[in-house]
């Protein structure tokens, strides 16, 4: 079975600061794929990042960056600088094998970006 | 812009009612899924689609039913609502782990 856990229920922070989400998953595949989305309060879940399990390289997009760490079964995302907008709930989810299309979510993390 | 489109973003219905909800994608993706979000417990799925006519049970498919007569349309189906199914209910669409999934705006059901 797939599990994702993301311990942090509520993150608060006020703008500028940095932000770091984890995320910890479980699975026995060794070909899976690693997703962050995030809702906003209009409720639409927006596509972050994908990961596949072979490609450990750390990636940055703007004020967004993901450490993805095997050894620790971990995806954490770490949000730079933070702003208003960034105010949302925040999931990680995980896709097990070439033909499972299923995502397994974690329970989420609301971040509060305060001015 | 590809869209997955919920045909109601508010509905209230009374316990026993039978509850259609409705799932229309434009991109021409072959999986469709339902999920519910509730508070503390993220996204489970209830049923998803990989074609049309096939349906496969996910987490908590309980009290629930779907239908996919044709590929841009995923129904999902309370036989006779509950109050413990009110939820926000979540469309998706994808092609096979070609950047995730599209969601929906979600569909909030309150039965009360």
């Amino acid at each position: 079975a797939q599990k994702v856990t993301q311990a942090q229920t509520e993150i608060s922070v006020v703008e500028k600061e940095d932000v770091t989400l984890d995320c910890v998953y479980e699975t026995r595949d060794t070909t899976y794929y690693l997703f962050w989305y995030k809702q906003p309060p209009s409720g639409e879940l927006v596509f972050l990042i994908r990961r596949n399990s072979f490609d450990e390289q750390n990636e940055i997009s703007g004020r967004y960056s993901w450490n993805f760490q095997k050894s620790t079964s971990s995806f954490n995302f770490t949000i730079t600088a933070s702003q208003v907008v960034d105010s949302a709930v925040y999931f990680c989810a995980l896709s097990g094998g070439v033909n499972d299309y299923k995502l397994s979510f974690g329970a989420g993390t609301t971040v509060t970006v305060r001015a | 812009d590809v869209k997955v489109t919920q045909s109601s973003r508010y509905l209230v219905k009374r316990t026993g009612e039978k509850v259609f909800l409705e799932c229309v994608q434009d991109m021409d993706h072959e999986n469709m899924f339902w999920y519910r979000q509730d508070p503390g417990l993220g996204l489970r799925l209830i049923y998803f689609s990989y074609d049309v006519k096939m349906k496969e049970k996910g987490d908590i498919p309980e009290g629930y039913s779907v239908s996919r007569e044709k590929k841009e349309r995923f129904s999902l189906i309370l036989e006779s609502a509950s109050t413990n199914q009110t939820s926000m209910y979540l469309c998706a669409s994808s092609f096979p782990l070609r950047d995730g999934y599209t969601f929906g705006s979600g569909t909030r059901l309150t039965v009360v």
